[in-house]
């Protein structure tokens, strides 16, 4: 079985400042991971994903993940924040053969302060 | 353009009453997906079809039925026997690697 936990249900964080979203996850085998936006009454969009090689993954919007195999972590940054990224992030897994299904979490609000 | 388009954004339904929620992808997808979305609990998969004409529940699927056709469509239908139908309905299709989302349905029961 595979799993995926977003700690936190809520994250504020002040307009220029760093940010940082937390995903672990748990999967029997090499994972791939990916990060999702949601805007209102919307779809997911893709942000990012790992699949192989360098730890650091680079995406859409100046965003960035970090995946970290012994922490079982794969947490979303920016290093400014901006208001438009105020919206509902989700971190997702699979494993890595195949066509897996994605588990998603639960979901994390990030609110950008102006 | 590539995408999944599903139809309609807005759906609403009186009890006892079965509708149907269309998705159609162009991206020459295999796997599609039906997911639902409530406020605090993410996102649980109803159903899945990895190939046409054949599908399987996910985790929520009472209530729910599907069929796959066309690899093209995929559609979803809320039955009566859904007793909590009002949320948030995403389609989804995939090869390898991540998921293509449609817009979402919105049904709520009057």
């Amino acid at each position: 079985a595979q799993s995926v936990a977003q700690p936190e249900d809520q994250v504020n964080v002040a307009e220029g400042n760093p940010l940082t979203v937390k995903c672990t996850y748990s999967v029997s085998g090499n994972p791939y991971l990916f990060w999702y936006v949601q805007y209102p009454n919307r779809g997911l969009q893709f942000l990012l994903k790992y699949i192989t090689g360098d730890n650091l993954v680079k995406g859409s919007y100046g965003f960035e993940a970090e995946f970290n195999k012994s922490q079982t972590s794969f947490h979303l940054k920016k290093p400014s924040a901006l208001v438009s990224d105020s919206a509902l992030y989700f971190c997702a897994v699979r494993l890595n053969f195949g066509n897996e299904k994605l588990t998603f979490g639960t979901g994390t609000r990030l609110t950008i302060i102006p | 353009d590539g995408g999944i388009t599903q139809s309609p954004k807005y759906l609403f339904r009186k009890e006892g009453q079965n509708v149907t929620l269309s998705c159609e992808q162009n991206l020459n997808h295999d796997a599609m997906y039906w997911y639902r979305q409530d406020p605090g609990q993410g996102l649980r998969l109803i159903y899945y079809s990895q190939i046409v004409n054949d599908f399987q529940k996910g985790d929520i699927a009472e209530g729910y039925s599907v069929s796959r056709e066309k690899k093209e469509s995929f559609p979803l239908t809320v039955t009566s026997a859904q007793k909590n139908p009002t949320a948030f309905y995403l389609c989804a299709s995939s090869e390898t690697g991540g998921y293509t989302f449609g817009s979402g349905t919105r049904l709520t029961v009057v």
